[in-house]
């Protein structure tokens, strides 16, 4: 089944301490992105990266790192998480031409305390 | 600042009515515009596109109409079902150096209500 596998689904932690959140997909796209949802102000764009090695800032990168490795997996690193960084983090992956449909993971919430 | 948004958080029909979610846009440059639909709990799924030369597009049930003089964009889907309850979300697609995908603006999403 194709599919954007995120894990862990929830997560509580404490301020400071290092933490990632995996993605990982099996269709052999290019493309993939992080974005982190928040009420009134839908999904922003974190980080996204167009192929192995290519990764690039969306509009809310602070305090978040990526890495692209492999073509299947797009790792989400908190070095320090902070309270604000406390929200739903979605990964999506696509085609890097001729199609702008996105596959989205289901998501991680993730709360620091 | 540019920005994608919709004009109604909250939309209530009955099942069987059309439905018409509508979202403004403020990039001219984009070059596409996606409508995604995210159910309670799951990510957001792709519903349908249109290229920023077209005006209208059809899918199974669901039509997206694009107003470029006004920077409007609108989904509209017929016989509106209870399984069509989610949130809609606008997104246009603003390809850096027209290298394709993709850099998603997404607006803040619209609720969908249908009542039996």
């Amino acid at each position: 089944e194709a599919q954007v596998t995120q894990n862990p689904r929830y997560l509580i932690t404490v301020t400071g301490k290092k933490l990632t959140v995996t993605c990982s997909q099996n269709m052999n796209h290019e493309y993939m992105s992080w974005y982190r949802q928040d009420p009134g102000l839908g999904l922003r764009q974190i980080y996204y990266s167009m192929n192995v090695e290519v990764t690039d800032k969306g509009d809310v990168p602070e305090g978040y790192k990526v890495s692209r490795k492999e073509k299947r997996n797009f790792p989400l690193i908190l070095e320090s998480p902070s309270p604000n960084q406390t929200s739903l983090y979605f990964c999506a992956s696509g085609l890097k031409t001729g199609s702008t449909e996105a596959f989205f993971g289901q998501g991680t919430r993730l709360t620091v305390v | 600042g540019e920005s994608v948004g919709l004009h109604l958080p909250t939309l209530s029909v009955q099942e069987g009515d059309n439905s018409i979610i509508n979202c403004a846009y403020s990039n001219s440059a984009s070059d596409y515009f996606i409508w995604y639909k995210q159910e309670s709990g799951k990510g957001p799924q792709f519903i349908i596109d249109i290229r920023s030369n077209m005006d209208k597009r059809q899918g199974q049930r669901v039509t997206v109409l694009l107003n470029k003089t006004v920077k409007h964009l609108s989904l509209q889907i017929a016989a509106t079902q209870p399984g069509d309850s989610a949130v809609y979300f606008c997104a246009e697609n603003r390809s850096p150096e027209n290298t394709g995908f993709q850099k998603l603006v997404f607006g803040t999403g619209t609720r969908l209500l249908v009542s039996p």
